[in-house]
């Protein structure tokens, strides 16, 4: 049973538009939810997080927000620019540490 | 400040062959991860510790896979025999821990595994 799920598979948006990627798990139990991004041929590297207390973190471009009730979560990125073409994924953790992914959405930005 | 060095980058053996993966962490990271990636999913964890101890090796194939991370530092994982399903992205990851919890992960670049 995956915790995790991304269910688009892609985006494709147009330069300077919106893009939002969604995310759904099913443990009540996670504490921490996170967005990373990966580009081919490196590991993933950390973009922006939001606690289980709140329900929305924003970072420059970047926007977090949680639907607890709805266990639904979704990044928006506002601009979009070609430099955010990557593989995005969403992860949530909970005990300390344990880290849940999943399967990633590859956003395409065409100028 | 060093990320998460991991090596090799790439490994192609022949099934039943053993190999294995390093890593060095950032450092004062008390907590690594060895996640298994494979094409079009997610990362798995293999085994999460906690300085020396491995506090979650559930999902580790204990059969065919080992790991170890002496002196709380540097991390290997092994895998013997391998098999074609062993085919992955070996992704190696560090954090503060409890002390620093923030559920944010360091990755290192990962080392491509192909088994022929």
């Amino acid at each position: 049973d995956q915790q995790v799920k991304q269910n688009s598979p892609s985006l494709s948006v147009q330069e300077g538009r919106i893009s939002i990627l969604n995310c759904d798990y099913t443990n009540s139990m996670f504490d921490y939810f996170l967005w990373y991004k990966k580009y081919p041929a490196e590991g993933p590297t950390f973009l922006i997080s939001i606690s289980s207390i709140k329900d929305k973190n924003e970072d420059g471009r970047f926007t977090v927000f949680l639907n607890k009730s709805a266990k639904h979560l979704s990044l928006h990125i506002v601009p979009s620019q070609p430099g955010d073409s990557a593989v995005y994924f969403c992860a949530a953790s909970e005990d300390a540490g344990k880290s849940t992914f999943g399967d990633g959405t590859t956003l395409t930005v065409k100028p | 400040e060093a990320g998460v060095v991991q090596s090799p980058r790439y490994k192609i053996i022949e099934k039943k062959q053993p190999v294995a993966f390093w890593c060095n962490p950032i450092s004062g990271h008390n907590t690594l991860y060895w996640y298994r990636q494979n094409l079009g999913q997610g990362p798995e964890l293999l085994i999460r510790y906690e300085n020396e101890e491995a506090v979650d090796d559930s999902q580790l194939p204990k059969d065919r896979f080992s790991a170890e991370r002496l002196k709380g530092v540097d991390s290997t994982l092994k895998i013997q025999p391998a098999e074609l399903g062993d085919s992955a992205v070996y992704l190696c990851a560090s954090s503060l821990g409890l002390a620093g919890y923030t559920g944010e992960l360091f990755f290192g670049e990962g080392s491509r595994l192909t088994v022929l």
